[in-house]
């Protein structure tokens, strides 16, 4: 069955330090990638994706993901996080439909 | 503003009643996706269509949800005598699909379902 799973259910850090959340997916086939955040009482927004190409891809504020295919991951990366990245990070996967992983919830202290 | 917009935002209704949801994507979407979220869960895919066409419908959609998109433009999702359980928040998300597909979903803000 298709599925998308996160490691990580709560992360908390402090300011400055390094982030990487994990995702892996279970597709056969050709899939698309996607990092999704949702911040506090606001809709879901797109970080980046990923659909060919370079695996390292770069999305809004400083966000970075990896597509290791050998793996199926996708992890998402930032160097330094800040109190403003506070937020739930989804990983997605599409192929017709698009599946979710749970979440991963990012505290950032300040 | 041109986004996906959901209405109402929040219906709080008495169990067995029925319910209906509305979504209109962003207007050269061809695409239309119902999820549902609940607390510190991922959204859970429900159906989805293209142009007018419900193309997929997920286990977890039981009988007393039905969702339609008649001209291709706007979806309802209704949801008939509801339980307590069905309380979650609905979102409603558009893409196109074309020969060189973004995928991207846009999310709209989500109606909040409370079932009492």
């Amino acid at each position: 069955a298709q599925s998308v799973s996160q490691h990580n259910h709560h992360v908390i850090l402090s300011e400055a330090a390094s982030l990487e959340l994990g995702c892996n997916y279970s597709y056969g086939g050709t899939v698309n990638l996607f990092w999704y955040v949702q911040y506090p009482g606001q809709h879901l927004q797109l970080l980046l994706k990923y659909f060919s190409g370079d695996p390292l891809v770069k999305g809004i504020k400083g966000f970075e993901a990896e597509f290791i295919k050998s793996k199926f991951s996708f992890n998402l990366r930032k160097p330094s996080v800040q109190w403003s990245d506070t937020a739930e990070y989804f990983c997605a996967a599409i192929n017709n439909d698009m599946r979710f992983g749970a979440g991963t919830r990012l505290t950032v202290k300040p | 503003d041109t986004g996906v917009s959901q209405n109402p935002r929040h219906k709080i209704t008495k169990r067995g009643q029925n319910v209906t949801f509305r979504c209109d994507p962003i207007s050269e979407h061809n695409r239309l996706y119902w999820y549902r979220q609940t607390l510190g869960q991922g959204p859970e895919f429900l159906t989805y269509f293209q142009n007018e066409a419900q193309l997929e419908k997920s286990r977890l959609l039981s009988d007393r949800f039905s969702a339609e998109r008649p001209k291709g433009s706007f979806s309802t999702l209704e949801i008939q005598r509801t339980e307590q359980g069905d309380s979650a928040m609905y979102l409603c998300a558009s893409s196109f699909q074309g020969p060189v597909n973004t995928g991207e979903l846009f999310f709209g803000e989500g109606s909040r379902l409370t079932v009492l």
